[in-house]
């Protein structure tokens, strides 16, 4: 166990629905990072926070935005959603904003959309 | 950009015996860190050891050491005695000092035979 909690563990909705997906960081962790997985682009770093504030952006399309509250714990909203957005998605948390120390991950949401 | 290159998508080894898992990355930055993890068919993703780009000595934990070689921009994963339960996939990502967004590779996917 990571200590990183992610809620739902899953998700099925339909094409053009929106979805909140949550995570909370272990306890003390500041900066929290959002994957996709799927299984033709791999995994993909979406969208960095720290301590409540964007630190970083990836391959995070417009129809997506994320967001950490003063808890530390984050959403990432998916709009608009495509057959394509169907993925695993994971929140990690690290400790620091500099980058390079271990991210620790929670157990994903597998998202289905039909 | 960052880049990381895992060219093997399956590997196979005994029981007991060691194994190399391959990784070479690409980055313009002087300060990165090289980190290794698991994911079991479960789904979730397991940090197993990171290696700092000024780090003297290889990295190990446990079972695992990192071979980092610099000037070949190589940080294969070594998993000594090798056991049924390392039966996984491997994710090689490197983490950059600036811009804080990390790469992962396309992972390998070891299966440990008894």
């Amino acid at each position: 166990d990571s200590g990183v909690t992610q809620t739902p563990k899953h998700l099925i909705t339909a094409t053009g629905q929106r979805v909140t997906l949550r995570c909370s960081p272990r306890s003390g962790d500041l900066s929290v990072y959002w994957y996709q997985q799927s299984l033709d682009q791999g995994l993909q770093f979406l969208i960095q926070y720290y301590n409540g504030e964007e630190r970083a952006k990836g391959n995070i399309l417009e129809r997506f935005s994320a967001q950490q509250f003063p808890d530390l714990h984050s959403e990432l909203n998916l709009s608009s959603l495509e057959l394509g957005d169907s993925a695993l998605y994971f929140c990690a948390s690290s400790a620091y904003s500099g980058g390079i120390d271990e991210q620790f991950f929670g157990p994903g949401t597998r998202l289905t959309v039909l | 950009a960052q880049k990381i290159t895992q060219t093997q998508p399956g590997m196979f080894v005994q029981e007991k015996e060691a194994v190399t898992l391959d990784c070479t990355y690409d980055t313009s930055d002087p300060s990165y860190g090289l980190f290794w993890y698991k994911q079991p068919s479960s789904g979730e993703m397991i940090f197993l050891i990171y290696q700092g780009s000024y780090d003297q000595q290889n990295a190990t934990e446990g079972r695992y050491s990192l071979n980092f070689q610099k000037a070949r921009k190589s940080a294969n994963l070594v998993i000594s005695a090798s056991q049924l339960g390392d039966s996984a996939m491997y994710f090689c990502a490197i983490g950059p000092n600036t811009g804080n967004q990390f790469y992962f590779g396309t992972g390998t996917s070891l299966t440990v035979i008894p």
